[in-house]
């Protein structure tokens, strides 16, 4: 019945490795997004695809790499784990970019990088 | 979140109510809405407003829009140990090809 479910909900690895992270959703959305949430809570967009289309990078290393299989997963690529990589990764959904087309959150997935 | 400001903290007792402020830059903003986080979950939709409406009340919220002032407000009656969370506001832009843009969120502390 998860709308938006994220895999795994916890990650701890090494500085250097490579992990990803998957994302779900059964909402029927066309739009997904990745967000990152840092210790002091503040909320930073990374991707955003509507129908497996990238359509908003921001300003993200390219060690991360989202990768869209189709319209109800997307899932994130990280490399070269670093330090400053340990953040809480959400992904989204919503009906395209519609004006009132609120987000529908995963619960997350807390990567700590040792 | 530096064109969408909010305080950080909010302090309140059991069965007081909550207003929880936030104010915005933009006059292209289409809709605003509040979201719930708490410990260690996800962000929950709590309720939105378009742009073109003053209030709107659902049950103990009641969202207060001054456009003239760029000011949204959270207003939580009966306020309860249960409210206890991370309230984001978040506006949607239509010059930014409709991106949310998210306050810091204030997180909501409940006193006994």
């Amino acid at each position: 019945d998860t709308a938006v479910s994220q895999t795994p909900k916890y990650l701890v690895t090494q500085m250097g490795n490579d992990k990803s992270i998957k994302c779900e959703q059964n909402l029927g959305h066309d739009t997904m997004y990745w967000y990152k949430q840092d210790s002091k809570k503040f909320l930073k967009i990374m991707f955003s695809y509507n129908n497996k289309e990238l359509i908003i990078n921001e300003t993200v290393p390219n060690r991360f790499s989202p990768k869209s299989p189709d319209k109800a997963h997307l899932n994130l690529h990280i490399n070269s784990l670093e330090l400053g990589d340990s953040a809480v990764y959400f992904c989204a959904s919503s009906q395209g970019q519609v004006h009132n087309s609120p987000l529908h959150f995963g619960n997350g997935t807390r990567l700590t990088v040792t | 979140g530096e064109d969408v400001e909010q305080s950080l903290f909010l302090s309140v007792r059991e069965g007081d109510s909550s207003v929880i402020n936030c104010t915005y830059t933009d006059s292209s903003s289409t809709y605003l809405y509040w979201y719930k986080q708490e410990p260690g979950a996800g962000l929950q939709l709590l309720t939105y407003i378009f742009s073109n409406m003053d209030m709107k009340q659902d049950q103990r919220l009641t969202v207060l829009l001054n456009k003239k002032d760029k000011h949204l407000s959270l207003r939580i009656a009966d306020t309860q140990t249960g409210d206890s969370a991370i309230y984001f506001c978040a506006e949607r832009r239509a010059d930014s090809n409709y991106q949310l843009i998210w306050g810091a969120g204030t997180k909501l502390i409940i006193k006994p």
